[in-house]
């Protein structure tokens, strides 16, 4: 596989639930972030690794909790999620972030919260 | 006012049109300029990149960056109706708050066979 792959691509989930997506790259970059993308707006940064460390956060509330492992895998856990939290979940990867590499995106995470 | 200001459209054109996509910005540290192209149900993928002022031709896309009007451009030569998506602007500075991209909301193209 090439690219930055999320999984699932699509999630329905409850208020209540508990529920993580998947990031993976495999173009070799040290640098992943989370955006949140909505209809009509501008997408949202949400967390920033850098060679695994979380180097920003974005004012995301705790229901997002983030984690990475390593370089390669970027993960993004649930937890009583609202109804606004129903977005476009997108991945990224560049080579170090806050430089001028460009970022490459991963197609996305549906999210829908009943 | 937001930073980076793109009209949302959509914008219809013939097939074999110019197309001419544009936005606008605040911040004058951004130096670092992009375009992305997400098609329905697909994430941003980088069509074009430029650094500073100047022009960037790649195919039939010309990227154009007004550093003095801050205004950025993006010009489709012979369009096809493959180019239909939503396009991004971005942009990022070297240093400080600015250093991560920020996007534009997209504006949406339609490319009539």
């Amino acid at each position: 596989e090439t690219g930055v792959t999320q999984t699932p691509r699509h999630l329905v989930m409850g208020m209540t639930n508990k529920k993580s997506l998947k990031c993976e790259q495999h173009l070799g970059h040290n640098a992943m972030y989370w955006y949140k993308q909505s209809a009509k707006k501008p997408l949202e940064l949400m967390f920033v690794y850098n060679f695994k460390e979380q180097t920003e956060n974005n004012s995301v509330p705790s229901r997002f909790s983030p984690e990475c492992p390593n370089s390669s895998h970027l993960f993004l856990h649930l937890h009583t999620l609202q109804p606004e939290d129903s977005a476009l979940y997108l991945c990224a990867s560049s080579q170090v972030a806050g430089r001028d590499q460009p970022q490459h995106f991963g197609d996305g995470t549906r999210l829908s919260i009943l | 006012q937001k930073e980076v200001e793109q009209d949302p459209g959509p914008l219809s054109v013939p097939e074999g049109a110019i197309v001419s996509l544009n936005c606008t910005y605040s911040n004058s540290a951004f130096q670092y300029f992009m375009w992305y192209r997400q098609y329905s149900r697909k994430g941003p993928e980088l069509l074009m990149y430029t650094y500073s002022s100047g022009n960037k031709e790649d195919g039939r896309f010309t990227a154009q960056v007004d550093k003095s009007s801050k205004y950025i451009s993006l010009f489709i030569r012979d369009s096809q109706p493959s180019d239909s998506a939503t396009y991004l602007c971005a942009m990022s500075a070297t240093s400080g708050s600015a250093r991560q991209l920020t996007f534009g909301s997209g504006t949406q193209l339609t490319v009539l066979p």
